[in-house]
């Protein structure tokens, strides 16, 4: 089955800067990768999503870029705020119609 | 739009009786629910899939006799979780797709927190 790999586990960031997660996974045929943000004790929330027919996507601060040759996407936020401070998992989906989970990782963003 | 809901949101039972946690679609219906569980600082696991009038699938290592799942209209499925222990105890999250959308998306509920005495 699907395996799904995300790093790092934890990010700490100053005010304004960078923050970059990446996923790696195994099943060729997965062609959907959503990226979702949770804080503590709340449903998750999908913040961006992007489709195997698409290398990169923008919204606003975030992106998610896709390499399907190397089977790895990853999450691009800018300028970060401290309420992008949370835990963010990135998901593998389309070759069944299950959702399978990163570990997630923990973004702190220092003010 | 793409409202779910669970019931509760919360709640606490003494180990061995069982649980039983509402998942319900509220502004559409739903083809496809799904259950997860979720330990603290971990990832949502996936414990089973139902489809509404259909029995649920399992995800491997899921007790079918344990966590008992009913998919009985496109608006609502639940799980019961059977003869609690401590080890249960959990966040449990539903989610839902959209009958006639993408079946990737997946609208999830606020989750239900499990404490088994």
């Amino acid at each position: 089955g699907e395996n799904v790999e995300q790093h790092p586990s934890t990010l700490s960031v100053q005010e304004g800067d960078s923050a970059v997660i990446k996923c790696t996974y195994s099943d060729s045929a997965s062609n959907y990768f959503p990226w979702y943000k949770q804080e503590l004790g709340k449903r998750p929330q999908l913040i961006i999503d992007i489709r195997s027919n698409v290398g990169e996507k923008k919204d606003q601060r975030i992106a998610v870029t896709l390499n399907k040759t190397a089977k790895h996407f990853s999450l691009h936020i800018t300028e970060t705020q401290p309420e992008d401070s949370a835990v963010y998992f990135c998901a593998v989906g389309g070759a069944t119609n299950k959702l399978i989970f990163g570990t997630g990782t923990l973004l702190a963003v220092q003010p | 739009g793409a409202v779910v809901s669970q019931h509760p949101s919360w709640v606490i039972c003494k180990s061995g009786t069982s649980v039983k946690i509402e998942c319900r679609s509220l502004d559409f219906q739903a083809t496809t629910m799904f259950w997860y569980r979720q330990f603290p600082k971990q990832s949502l696991m996936l414990m089973a899939t139902s489809n509404e009038g259909s029995k649920a699938t399992y995800e491997q290592g899921v007790e079918k006799d344990k966590f008992l799942i009913n998919h009985a209209s496109l608006t609502l499925s639940t799980l019961t979780v059977t003869s609690a222990h401590p080890e249960d105890s959990s966040f449990y999250i539903c989610s839902a797709t959209r009958s006639g959308m993408s079946t990737d998306t997946q609208y999830f509920g606020p989750g239900t927190r499990l404490t088994v005495l």
